[in-house]
This record gives C-alpha cells, sequence and structure tokens, in this order.
C-alpha cells in the first residue's frame, strides 16, 4: 500500500521536552510539507522540504525543526521554544510536477 | 502568507439537498483545490481548478472559479450523511515550495 504515515497519533508532552513527530511515505515524492490545525482553524504551513537535504521555513516555523535525510522521511521535532505547541500536525507530499497534496493522519500533541 | 476565507462557517442541511460553499483568497493563484477533512483525520483532496478554468465537475461535486473577485465556490448536490465532514479552500501561488494556503474551512452538516 502506497501512503503517508505519521506517528504516533496521540502524543503527550510536559512543558520544556522536546518531542518528535514523525512522517513516513512511500510515494516516490520529492517535495514533503509539515502543517500545524488549530481547532477550528485552517492549517498553517511549518516547514517544507522540496528535496532531500534541503529545507525552508513556512510561515510559523519559530520553535520547530525538521531534518530530510531520506527521500521518504521528514521528521518534525517541536521544542521547548514552542511557546504554545498543543495542536494536530499533519504531513502531506506532493508528485513532481504534480499539484495535489497527499496528507498522512495526523498527530495530535497536547501539552501537560 | 495569504489565506483564503470560506462561507459559510458551519452549513447545515438534510439529505438530498445541495450544499454550497464560497471561498475568497486575496492574491494571483495557480490554482484553486478543495480539501474534504473528517473530524480528527487528515485531509482528502477532492478537486482541482486552474486559473484559467471557470467550472469543473467531478461526480457530485462542483466547483467555479472568478480569478476577478478571487473567489470560487463548491457545489455538493444531493448531499449524503457520509458528506458530513469540514471542506477547504486552498490556493497555490506558486510560491514556498508550492504549498498550499488554506481557509479556516466550512463544516457541513447532513442529517437524515
Amino acid at each position: 500500500d502506497g501512503g503517508i504515515t505519521q506517528s504516533p497519533k496521540y502524543l503527550f508532552r510536559k512543558e520544556g521536552q522536546n518531542v518528535t513527530l514523525s512522517c513516513e511515505q512511500n510515494l516516490n515524492h520529492d517535495a514533503m510539507y509539515w502543517y500545524r490545525q488549530d481547532p477550528g482553524q485552517g492549517l498553517r504551513l511549518i516547514y517544507y522540504s522540496q528535496i532531500v537535504n534541503d529545507f525552508q521555513k513556512g510561515d510559523i516555523a519559530e520553535g520547530y525543526s525538521v531534518s530530510r535525510e531520506k527521500k521518504e522521511s521528514f521528521p518534525l521535532t517541536v521544542t521547548s521554544a514552542q511557546k504554545n505547541p498543543t495542536a494536530f500536525y499533519l504531513c502531506a507530499s506532493r508528485i513532481p510536477g504534480g499539484d495535489t497534496q497527499y496528507f498522512g493522519p495526523g498527530t495530535r500533541l497536547t501539552v501537560l | 502568507s495569504q489565506q483564503g476565507e470560506e462561507d459559510p462557517q458551519a452549513l447545515s442541511i438534510q439529505e438530498g439537498e445541495n450544499a454550497t460553499m464560497n471561498c475568497s483568497y486575496k492574491t494571483s493563484i495557480n490554482n484553486l483545490q478543495w480539501y474534504r477533512q473528517n473530524s480528527g483525520r487528515g485531509l482528502v483532496h477532492l478537486i482541482l481548478i486552474r486559473s484559467n478554468e471557470r467550472e469543473k465537475h467531478s461526480g457530485r461535486l462542483r466547483v467555479t472559479l472568478d480569478t476577478s473577485k478571487k473567489s470560487s465556490s463548491l457545489l455538493i448536490t444531493a448531499s449524503r450523511a457520509a458528506d458530513t465532514a469540514s471542506y477547504f479552500c486552498a490556493t497555490d501561488d506558486g510560491n514556498s515550495g508550492y504549498a498550499l494556503n488554506f481557509g479556516k474551512g466550512t463544516s457541513l452538516l447532513v442529517t437524515p
């Protein structure tokens, strides 16, 4: 089965801790994206990567970091510098030359 | 980055009725896409319309685009209870690695 997987589905973090959200795809897509969704809101772009070993900040990158060491993987770390990290995080990928994005099922992060 | 705005924020209809959602955006775009999100899930692509197109159909979906007014509408005909979800418009302006700019969504409830 081809697709995008995110893990874990639910994540709880204590204040001051860093946590890493996983995003894996086997669609052979070059471009990958991380979005944040708050209740009743649309999605906002955190980071994006168009190719391995390259990534760029989106609109709300402060307090987040990413890596892109493999084409299939684009993990997101939520650092202690992110002041309000409780949200729903969605990872997406895009086919080369295509317009449509394919989304994973999301990770819901709650800070305790 | 610019964000679309959907109207209405919430819509409640009965099965068999048509549902119309509107979206406005702010800057020039390459294309506009509509996505659906079931509660707590990832987004699913529904339909894409390019900036040089005015209308597009896919099954029970009809989307229109008016670039002079920077607006789009999504019509779902003969709604079913299974159509209950949030619907988002997203614009691609070619920036940020072709990341999408999302509106806040329309929450659709279809009652039997």
